[in-house]
């Protein structure tokens, strides 16, 4: 398996330009996440989803932020309109529920550089 | 609601000695505990985790963590350090009440192995 696949891996844009980060899960797992990680604020759980319907968002900073999951290996994380303060790394990961293997895989991360 | 903690930012050891990450962690039932490492540029990796039975868990690498219900703590040990053991390290905790996934990371702890 080629595991979690996020794309881009680098994103340099200027504040006020729209976002769209992919993430592609691990095939048959039925669980995704959206993290950032800054030096600030360490990695922080944005969204996740259960069979592509969002659990619990309570982590999205603000209504810039939105995430989509349109099928089970496709997923979305756009910002609009990209602000300074949104530069940061955004990591993917996906995990499959039964027998107690809740162990996430993470995706090689999004590096976002908002100017 | 649950938390978790790692009271070092930083731990220096040397190549050969015996090595301890701290973690401890706050929640309401039973948590489910893991430790992931993180490489330079990379996404995280999962090392171990402990969700019931023995309280001494063995993962990857060589590294190992005890449970300790009484002092909450998930420390992760390794008895003699590589200095390819050199990363970022994230202790989680999730609370396994309710089918929830959601899973809270610590602000991590960068070790040092000097050869």
């Amino acid at each position: 398996d080629a595991g979690v696949i996020q794309s881009p891996r680098h994103e340099v844009t200027e504040m006020g330009q729209e976002v769209t980060l992919r993430c592609k899960p691990i095939s048959g797992h039925d669980y995704l996440f959206w993290y950032r990680q800054t030096m600030m604020r360490g990695l922080e759980l944005l969204i996740y989803f259960n069979n592509n319907v969002p659990i619990d968002d309570s982590g999205m900073p603000e209504d810039r932020f939105s995430a989509k999951m349109p099928n089970a290996s496709f997923s979305t994380l756009k910002i609009q309109p990209s602000e300074p303060r949104d530069s940061a790394v955004y990591f993917c990961a996906s995990t499959i529920t039964g027998g107690g293997a809740q162990t996430q895989y993470f995706g090689p991360g999004t590096r976002l550089l908002v100017l | 609601a649950q938390s978790v903690a790692q009271p070092e930012d930083q731990v220096n050891v040397a190549e050969g000695n015996p090595l301890t990450v701290k973690c401890t962690y706050s929640v309401s039932g039973n948590p489910y505990l893991f430790w992931y490492v993180q490489y330079p540029n990379r996404g995280l990796q999962f090392l171990l985790k402990y969700i019931t039975g023995d309280n001494l868990v063995k993962g990857s690498y060589g590294f190992e963590a005890e449970f300790n219900k009484s002092q909450t703590s998930f420390h992760l040990k390794k008895p003699s350090a590589l200095v390819s053991d050199s990363a970022l390290y994230f202790c989680a905790v999730r609370d396994n009440r309710a089918g929830g996934f959601k899973t809270i990371f610590g602000a991590g702890t960068r070790l040092f192995v000097k050869a």
